[in-house]
């Protein structure tokens, strides 16, 4: 089944510590994005990737880092530069229509990230 | 500039319909979603509609669009306690890219 897989479901970070949440897409969709969620703030982009090799800033990328080496996965590293990292974190894929686009985003379940 | 509104929470009767509101501003909106995200889990797409209809139904779900006051409605008729979840409406604009603007999302909570 096509679908999008994020690992860890629960990751715990230490100070000064980087930590990679991972995020596969088989849907062969071209975007992809992270959002991070906060109780009652909804869903804020971080980053958002289009094409493989390029990714943009979104809303909150300041303490976060994105690479977009292969359409398939989308991987994001929070540094020790993000001060408040506990969240939710949520990868989301879409097909890519250009400019215009409109196309659902599909969501994987999700990283709970902690502060140790 | 580009915002969605939704109230914060929602009870609903079993048995009964919800009927959960969102505000957008910004007029330039092609589609409109909503999403609804069970307790630990990611978002799961409902439906969708273009800004150009007025209504779409899907099963138990309705989707109202009024352009004009800039307000979308889904309503959920025999709510079941499996509906008890966050619902989330979304909108992209003609120029994102594909990006969306969510609202902060609507707490439903079904009473037998």
């Amino acid at each position: 089944d096509g679908g999008i897989t994020q690992s860890p479901k629960y990751l715990f970070r230490k100070e000064g510590q980087n930590v990679t949440l991972s995020c596969e897409q088989n849907l062969n969709h071209d975007a992809m994005y992270w959002y991070r969620q906060d109780p009652g703030q909804g869903l804020r982009l971080i980053y958002y990737s289009q094409i493989v090799n390029d990714f943009q800033k979104g809303d909150i990328a300041e303490g976060y880092s994105v690479s977009r080496e292969k359409k398939e996965s989308f991987p994001l590293t929070v540094t020790s530069a993000q001060k408040n990292p506990t969240a939710f974190y949520l990868c989301a894929s879409s097909i890519m229509g250009g400019q215009y686009s409109n196309q659902p985003q599909h969501f994987g379940d999700g990283t709970r990230l902690s502060i140790l | 500039g580009e915002d969605v509104e939704q109230s914060l929470f929602l009870s609903v009767r079993e048995g009964d319909s919800s009927v959960i509101n969102c505000t957008y501003t910004d007029s330039s909106s092609t589609y409109l979603y909503w999403y609804k995200q069970e307790p630990g889990a990611g978002l799961q797409l409902l439906t969708y509609i273009f800004s150009n209809m007025d209504m779409k139904q899907d099963q138990r779900l309705t989707v109202l669009l009024n352009k004009k006051d800039k307000h979308l409605s889904l309503r959920i008729a025999d709510t079941q306690t499996g509906d008890s979840a966050i619902y989330f409406c979304a909108e992209t604009l003609t120029d994102s890219w594909g990006k969306f603007q969510f609202g902060a999302g609507t707490q439903v909570v079904v009473t037998p």
